[in-house]
């Protein structure tokens, strides 16, 4: 089993449409978790972190965590072309160990 | 402008020949690391570095050196590359942690 997995896609939502990333991790001391965005040819960037239970809204983005569920999700509002990326979700397992998972390549049609 | 950046951005080379891949970043951030990115496999930690002179294995070093002499540089060495370790190579660094990574633009390197 992944140590952090990511349904790989592709994920194609209409433009306008909520886009819904999921992530699972197996770690169950995994402290605190991310979702980079990488453009193709691009290097990741970070969108959103979120360390405690529940709901973290930044914008179009919100990030949920259920740790007893070992579950992480990306809710993208109003999705928009210029949003179709590939998502990366990554764990910080603690003791400086990272790790992140393959990736959710999504696709926004206009 | 607050930067990573990675020398070179392609590199194809033969196995055996050491090369040093370059990393250097101007946000006088503390923590730096090396990841490689392969299909359906995700980015994979390399080595890590908290500060000058203190490094430390990742996920998969196995084939890899670092060193961290000044605080804005950390090289990635590969002493005899492989075929294996054709990849895309990213740096990143950050500070208070791992908290937020800025990840530089990638190598892109192809051992044949």
């Amino acid at each position: 089993q992944k140590e952090v997995e990511q349904n790989s896609g592709p994920l194609s939502v209409p433009e306008g449409a909520i886009a819904s990333l999921n992530c699972t991790y197996s770690d169950r001391v995994s402290q605190s978790f991310f979702w980079y965005r990488q453009y193709s040819g691009k290097s990741p960037e970070l969108i959103m972190s979120i360390y405690s239970n529940g709901d973290k809204e930044d914008g179009r983005f919100t990030a949920q965590l259920n740790k007893a569920s070992q579950y992480v999700s990306l809710l993208i509002r109003d999705s928009q072309p210029s949003d179709s990326a590939t998502y990366l979700c990554a764990v910080n397992r603690g003791n400086n160990d990272m790790r992140f998972g393959a990736g959710t390549r999504l696709t926004v049609k206009p | 402008e607050a930067q990573v950046t990675q020398n070179p951005r392609y590199l194809i080379t033969v196995t055996g020949k050491k090369l040093t891949v370059t990393c250097s970043q101007n946000m006088n951030h503390e923590y730096m690391s090396w990841y490689r990115q392969d299909p359906g496999l995700g980015l994979r930690q390399i080595y890590y570095s908290m500060n000058v002179e203190v490094t430390d294995k990742g996920d998969v070093p196995e084939g890899y050196k670092v060193s961290r002499k000044e605080k804005r540089n950390f090289p990635l060495i590969l002493e005899s590359p492989s075929p294996n370790q054709t990849s895309l190579y990213f740096c990143a660094s950050s500070s208070l942690g791992w908290e937020t990574q800025y990840f530089g633009p990638g190598t892109r390197l192809l051992v044949l």
